[in-house]
């Protein structure tokens, strides 16, 4: 199994720029979820699908936080329009219970997000 | 909301043990992980141990829970370099919520 990926692992863009952040969870996962990584912050969990659906999306930031995942094998989370202080590694995990019973994250390796 | 703590620093010596702890407030976990976060990679399973275990040891690991207090502990036996890396304390089985994540704590092992 290749794991959870992410892309990019890198992502530098100036203030004001769209952002999109991609990931592809483990095969046979329904559970999704969107995690943000700080010095500050530690690590904060953004948004929640299940079975594709969202189901909690009460730690997107603000407005200009979106995600999707139209299918069982992709998400996205995007910026619109990006600030300095969305600066983050962005992570993306999957699981097959979303949570419940003995049911562990695999996470990707992260989207580092450089915003000037 | 659930608060996972977690010290956020630990020094130790090459070949010494290390104990790193976690406090808890919620006693509905049904399952407690472990994670290990190395420079540049996500986080990856470490161990886990069920909520109605006092104890589970898998080679240089031993995690302790205490119920009773909400505390979590690793231990990890004879720390060598590769062990330094940031160690993230969670707690699942709350449903929708996913795992609740400390803020991690920085091992760093002195020569």
């Amino acid at each position: 199994d290749a794991g959870v990926i992410q892309s990019p692992r890198h992502e530098v863009t100036e203030m004001g720029q769209e952002v999109t952040l991609r990931c592809k969870p483990i095969s046979g996962h329904n559970s999704l979820f969107w995690y943000r990584q700080t010095m500050m912050r530690g690590l904060e969990l953004l948004i929640y699908f299940n079975n594709n659906v969202p189901i909690d999306d009460s730690g997107m930031p603000e407005d200009r936080f979106s995600a999707k995942m139209p299918n069982a094998s992709f998400s996205t989370l995007k910026i619109q329009p990006s600030e300095p202080r969305d600066s983050a590694v962005y992570f993306c995990a999957s699981s097959s219970q979303g949570g419940q019973g003995n049911s562990p994250l695999h996470f990707g390796n992260g989207t580092r997000l450089t915003v000037t | 909301g659930e608060d996972v703590e977690q010290s956020l620093f630990l020094s130790v010596r090459e070949g010494d043990s290390s104990v790193i702890n976690c406090t808890y407030t919620d006693s509905s976990s049904t399952y407690l992980y472990w994670y290990k976060q190395e420079p540049g990679a996500g986080l990856q399973l470490l161990t886990y141990i069920f909520s109605n275990m006092d104890m589970k040891q898998d080679q240089r690991l031993t995690v302790l829970l205490n119920k009773k207090d909400k505390h979590l502990s690793l231990r990890i036996a004879d720390t060598q370099t590769g062990d330094s890396a940031i160690y993230f304390c969670s707690i699942g089985g709350g449903g929708a919520d996913g795992l609740t994540f400390g803020k991690g704590t920085h091992l760093i092992i002195q020569p």
